[in-house]
């Protein structure tokens, strides 16, 4: 079985400070690992994923992540936020074997205060 | 990259009537298909996973005659929820996954805001 917790449900943070989103995981079997954005009443967008090779990955609107797999995490790092940024953010888990099943965690919501 | 189209939507219906959402793979062939569901505030929930050609597979606690998935091709699953009560209200979304190997990932649909009264 495979789980996601993500440790802040809240993150306040004033416009151009930097951010970091906490996603930690636990699998039995390897996993690939992704962060999703999603704004009000809309559906999920991708915003990077580890699937192999680095363990810094970077994704869209300047935001990057890095798989620790000791520490079995995986960060979501943006050096200045925007207005726009605030929404909420998903970090999953998808099995690589075994039927891919994609597991979220419970999101983060990101405001981003003036 | 990817597209899965969802519809409808938004759809709204009557208590005990039955709704039908669809998703569709537009440029690939996606050989898994998943349906989650969302509560106002709430992660995404594993409903099933759908497999073209048989049964799909339910998470525990997922009423399968409730909600009825069908695979019936490589482009499309849709999701009926039968007889629809106020508490079946929810943000259902579906993901497709192109074909078998490692290294390939879900697409996500937009999403139905389905809503019962």
């Amino acid at each position: 079985a495979q789980s996601v917790t993500q440790l802040d449900s809240q993150v306040p943070v004033f416009e151009e400070a930097p951010v970091e989103l906490r996603c930690n995981y636990s699998s039995s079997v390897s996993v690939y690992l992704f962060w999703y954005v999603q704004y009000p009443n809309q559906g999920l967008q991708l915003l990077l994923k580890y699937l192999s090779g680095s363990t810094l990955v970077k994704g869209i609107n300047g935001f990057e992540a890095e798989f620790n797999k000791s520490q079995t995490s995986f960060h979501l790092r943006k050096p200045s936020v925007h207005i726009s940024d605030t929404a909420e953010y998903f970090c999953a888990v998808t099995r690589r074997t075994g039927g891919f099943k994609t597991i979220f965690g419970a999101g983060t919501r990101l405001f981003v205060k003036a | 990259g990817a597209v899965v189209s969802q519809h409808p939507s938004r759809v709204i219906c009557k208590s005990g009537t039955s709704v039908k959402i669809e998703c569709r793979s537009l440029d690939f062939q996606a050989t898994t298909m998943f349906w989650y569901r969302q509560f106002p505030k709430q992660s995404l929930m594993l409903m099933a996973t759908s497999n073209e050609g048989s049964k799909a597979t339910y998470e525990q606690g997922v009423e399968k005659d409730k909600f009825l998935i069908n695979h019936a091709s490589l482009t499309l699953s849709t999701l009926t929820v039968t007889s629809a009560h106020p508490e079946d209200s929810s943000f259902y979304i579906c993901s497709a996954r192109p074909g078998t190997g490692e290294n390939t990932e879900a697409f996500f649909g937009q999403g139905t805001r389905l809503t019962v009264v």
